[in-house]
């Protein structure tokens, strides 16, 4: 079965600082990673995928399949970027499965 | 344009009564998903439909749990006789592709109905 793991429930930052938020996943596959984002008060919505290769407002994140990880990295932590932070995978004809959030906290 | 819209924001409601969750997606919209984000966790798959195809019900906890899009537009989900581990935010998200992949990588979350059942 596919599950992703986000072990931090919190993760606090000093403004300025790099920031990288964990995400392992388990599937024999090969997957299609997400990151989501949820701001304060905001509906949830798609931060970047894998695929895409793609840097959103600073953000970047590298499949390694060989530790099976999707880290999320930023390397100065902005006051905006508090949010909760969700790691999803897709494979095949399935639903996304949602890891359990990290919260960061950039603290000024 | 206007997002995804659900209603009622907020519900609560005393155990064994019945709810209905609407989800309003973005016009066009040709995939529907509805999601059960219980607290401290992530969103967690109930239901899928392509335009007014039940394509997955798979997540589905039980059978108190009904969805339908009839119109393959706006979206019920119904839960029957609610019980207090129903209590959640219920989340509706649509895409504007269809079929599992290209639905997957491109969803449009609502800001969720919080359903509390005392």
């Amino acid at each position: 079965a596919q599950r992703v793991t986000q072990p931090e429930k919190l993760l606090s930052v000093f403004k300025g600082a790099p920031v990288e938020l964990k995400c392992n996943y388990s599937y024999s596959g090969s997957p299609e990673l997400f990151w989501y984002v949820q701001y304060s008060r905001q509906r949830l919505q798609l931060l970047l995928r894998h695929i895409s290769r793609e840097s959103i407002k600073g953000f970047t994140a590298d499949l390694n399949k060989g530790e099976t990880s999707f880290h999320l990295k930023k390397p100065f932590a902005q006051e905006e970027d508090s949010a909760m932070y969700y790691c999803a995978l897709h494979s095949g004809n399935t639903p996304l499965v949602f890891g359990k959030g990290t919260r960061l906290s950039v603290i000024a | 344009g206007a997002g995804v819209s659900q209603s009622p924001r907020y519900k609560v409601a005393k155990r064994g009564q019945d709810v209905a969750l609407r989800c309003d997606p973005i016009s066009g919209h040709v995939s529907l998903f509805w999601y059960q984000q219980a607290l401290g966790q992530g969103p967690e798959f109930l239901t899928y439909f392509q335009n007014e195809a039940q394509l997955d019900k798979s997540g589905l906890p039980s059978d108190r749990f009904f969805a339908e899009r009839p119109e393959g537009s706006v979206s019920t989900l119904k839960i029957q006789r609610t019980q207090q581990e129903d209590s959640a935010v219920y989340l509706c998200a649509s895409s504007p592709a269809g079929g599992w992949t290209a639905a997957s990588y491109e969803q449009y979350f609502g800001p969720g109905t919080r359903l509390t059942v005392t």
